[in-house]
């Protein structure tokens, strides 16, 4: 299986910062990275996929960047609706596997 | 706009079978997706259980692989999950989610969307 392993774990932020978050996976995905949204008691939905290809209606204040086997998932400028946890998520092989989460809070 | 419905029992009891069927509305199970289930235990992270082609062919997570099996049935656009020997470890929130295949640039590209809201299972006697 491809581990998928991201960090941090959590992060506290203030509206308006730059957050970075970054995802490694055990061996090279080449770009079969997708990242999603999860907020408290929702489904996760998809922001990004094949490692920078923003979903429709995601805001472009997030970008993701990569290839091989690290990737980044930025948000230039923090609104108080992305405090949530975000997952990275493998598709290069099945298993399909995700990363532990990077979870967002208010500072 | 596809929609996923997650439906089933919210309780398990140990050494039981857990089952769970999602019904895909707005779209065809037919269309060249896979359909996968997924499970995250309270206050943990995403596991993918499985995936099925609207042919029957599928995917299994190894680790579940021996006690897991999916199903579709394409007269009523549903897809289901069953579980078996549960624990309390299986006590997680289980979501059902298209496996959308895009190809891009000549690249085939895969990922979850949508996903249902999801459906918490406890197994608890």
């Amino acid at each position: 299986d491809i581990q998928m392993t991201q960090s941090p774990s959590s992060l506290s932020a203030s509206v308006g910062d730059r957050v970075t978050i970054t995802c490694r996976a055990s061996q090279s995905i080449y770009t079969y990275l997708n990242w999603y949204q999860q907020r408290p008691g929702k489904a996760p939905k998809v922001l990004i996929y094949a490692t920078s290809t923003l979903q429709s209606g995601v805001p472009s204040r997030f970008a993701g960047s990569g290839s091989g086997a690290d990737f980044t998932l930025t948000i230039s400028s923090l609104e108080p609706e992305d405090f949530a946890t975000y997952y990275c998520q493998q598709s290069y092989t099945t298993p399909l596997t995700f990363g532990g989460g990077t979870k967002v809070e208010i500072k | 706009q596809v929609q996923l419905q997650e439906s089933g029992p919210g309780v398990v009891k140990p050494s039981g079978t857990l089952s769970l069927t999602c019904t895909v509305s707005g779209g065809s199970i037919s269309s060249n997706n896979w359909w996968s289930w997924v499970r995250q235990p309270p206050g943990e992270g995403l596991e993918w259980i499985g995936e099925i082609y609207h042919s029957g062919s599928t995917n299994y997570n190894p680790s579940l692989k021996s006690r897991v099996t999916i199903s579709v049935d394409k007269s009523k656009n549903q897809f289901s999950v069953k579980l078996n020997s549960v624990t309390a470890a299986d006590t997680a929130v289980y979501y059902c989610a298209r496996n959308l295949r895009i190809t891009m640039s000549g690249v085939l590209r895969n990922w979850f969307d949508p996903w249902g809201q999801g459906t918490l299972v406890s197994v608890s006697s």
